[in-house]
């Protein structure tokens, strides 16, 4: 069975200083990644994917996420920060098969002035 | 109209009372999905649809029931509710070969006391 793992609870960073929120996943094929943001009483948002080609994806509101296959990584990247990015970050995998797509367990990012 | 809705938005039960959530979209996508959210514990999936006649228990399906009674609508049931389900209850739809994003409802709140 597929899974992720984000192994921070908490990542805290200084507005203009640059970002990252990890993830690394487990699936038996090749997978689907995907990276959603969740703000205060909101659902999720879709903000990148990779699903195959380069291994930088690029995504809303100036994030990208580079793919590892040999670390099984899918970090989340974003070069300077803004306080607005203050929110949930959730990574999700799902294989080429057909499987359910699975979340992690949530990473909350907090930007400071 | 938003893509996909859920009713009620907020909702609060008595111990042992049946609820059901509902659940409808508008993007024409097979893949249904129910998750229910805890804090520090991310998104986890309850009952998944691939399609009208195809139903798939997730990681934590115990004590809820789901019917997918269209392509557009699937709903799910505490049919006897507990204070542990007390959560956020996300509905979401992904369509093509799975290879797209997930689109999420805005959530219902679920207090059971």
């Amino acid at each position: 069975a597929q899974s992720v793992a984000q192994p921070e609870d908490q990542v805290n960073v200084a507005e203009g200083n640059p970002l990252t929120v990890k993830c690394t996943y487990s699936v038996s094929g090749n997978p689907y990644l995907f990276w959603y943001v969740q703000y205060p009483n909101r659902g999720l948002q879709f903000l990148l994917k990779y699903i195959t080609g380069d291994n930088l994806v690029k995504g809303s509101y100036g994030f990208e996420a580079e793919f590892n296959k040999s670390q099984t990584s899918f970090h989340l990247k974003k070069p300077s920060a803004l306080v607005s990015d203050s929110a949930l970050y959730f990574c999700a995998v799902r294989d080429i098969r057909n499987t359910p797509l699975v979340f992690g367990k949530g990473t909350r990012l907090s930007v400071i002035a | 109209d938003a893509d996909v809705t859920q009713t009620p938005r907020n909702r609060i039960t008595k111990t042992g009372k049946r609820i059901m959530l509902e659940c409808s979209q508008t993007k024409g996508h097979d893949r249904m999905y129910w998750y229910r959210q805890d804090p520090g514990l991310g998104l986890r999936l309850i009952y998944y649809s691939f399609d009208v006649k195809d139903i798939n228990k997730g990681e934590i399906s115990d004590g809820y029931s789901v019917s997918r009674q269209a392509q557009a609508k699937f709903s799910l049931s505490l049919e006897s509710a507990i204070p542990n389900q007390t959560a956020l209850y996300f509905c979401a739809t992904i369509g093509g070969g799975g290879n797209t994003e997930a689109f999420f409802g805005q959530g219902t709140r679920l207090t059971v006391v």
